[in-house]
């Protein structure tokens, strides 16, 4: 049971660039979702998704596109880097339970470096 | 709008000694709180919830939390420890009336535990 699967682990890009972090989780969970780490400023969140073919934004969703066509992959496009999105990205992903007590399931990240 | 406060950037106790990282919340209504810990290079892993009954709940690796709804806080603690618990810490939010809706994280209580 492979978990959540982020790929790639690492890349460096330049200003303007345009790339796609990938995100597979094999658990059949209905929920996924993107974060961004920056020192001194934690976890805030992206985009999520509820289900295929559904997505929300969250906190700091400028400069970021995301689409679920499947329940599997929940990809996150940067449609032109800019240094200000230099940053470690987790994907995390749960079951959708009525009570909103789900538990996040998170890959090991990707860092992104926008030269 | 829901929100996590970790007052502490940093902790730093002794092993042996108890350990306490304080989180605190605001939501509308009820809160689902969670605590998730960050090993160097790694994803989050989840320590442990609190959805209802107990104010006081256990987790993994001998922690517990205590739910203090009078003083919305939801400080993690630990009886004595460990070197190995040295880590990032992340208090998380959700509100149970917006079930559909993604989890809000602090910034993150960096816990150092010397030897």
């Amino acid at each position: 049971n492979a978990g959540v699967t982020q790929t790639p682990k690492f890349q460096v890009l330049k200003t303007g660039q345009s790339m796609t972090l990938q995100c597979a989780q094999d658990m059949n969970h209905e929920y996924m979702s993107w974060y961004r780490q920056d020192p001194g400023m934690g976890l805030r969140l992206i985009h999520y998704s509820v289900g295929a073919g559904i997505t929300d934004q969250g906190e700091v969703p400028n400069g970021y596109n995301v689409s679920r066509s499947t329940t599997e992959d929940f990809p996150l496009r940067l449609l032109s880097a800019a240094p200000s999105q230099t940053s470690v990205y987790f994907c995390a992903s749960s079951y959708l339970t009525l009570s909103g007590a789900n538990v996040l399931t998170f890959g090991a990240g990707s860092r992104l470096t926008v030269l | 709008a829901q929100s996590v406060a970790q007052p502490e950037d940093q902790v730093n106790v002794a092993e042996g000694n108890p350990l306490t990282v304080k989180c605190t919340y605001s939501v509308s209504g009820n809160p689902y709180l969670f605590w998730y810990v960050q090993y160097p290079n790694r994803g989050l892993q989840f320590l442990l919830k609190y959805i209802t009954g107990d104010n006081l709940v256990k987790g993994s690796y001998g922690f517990e939390a205590e739910f203090n709804k009078s003083q919305t806080s939801f400080h993690l603690k630990k009886p004595s420890a460990l070197v190995s618990d040295s880590a990032l810490y992340f208090c998380a939010v959700r509100d149970i009336n917006q079930a559909g809706t993604a989890l809000i994280f602090g910034k993150g209580t960096t816990l150092s535990v010397s030897s």
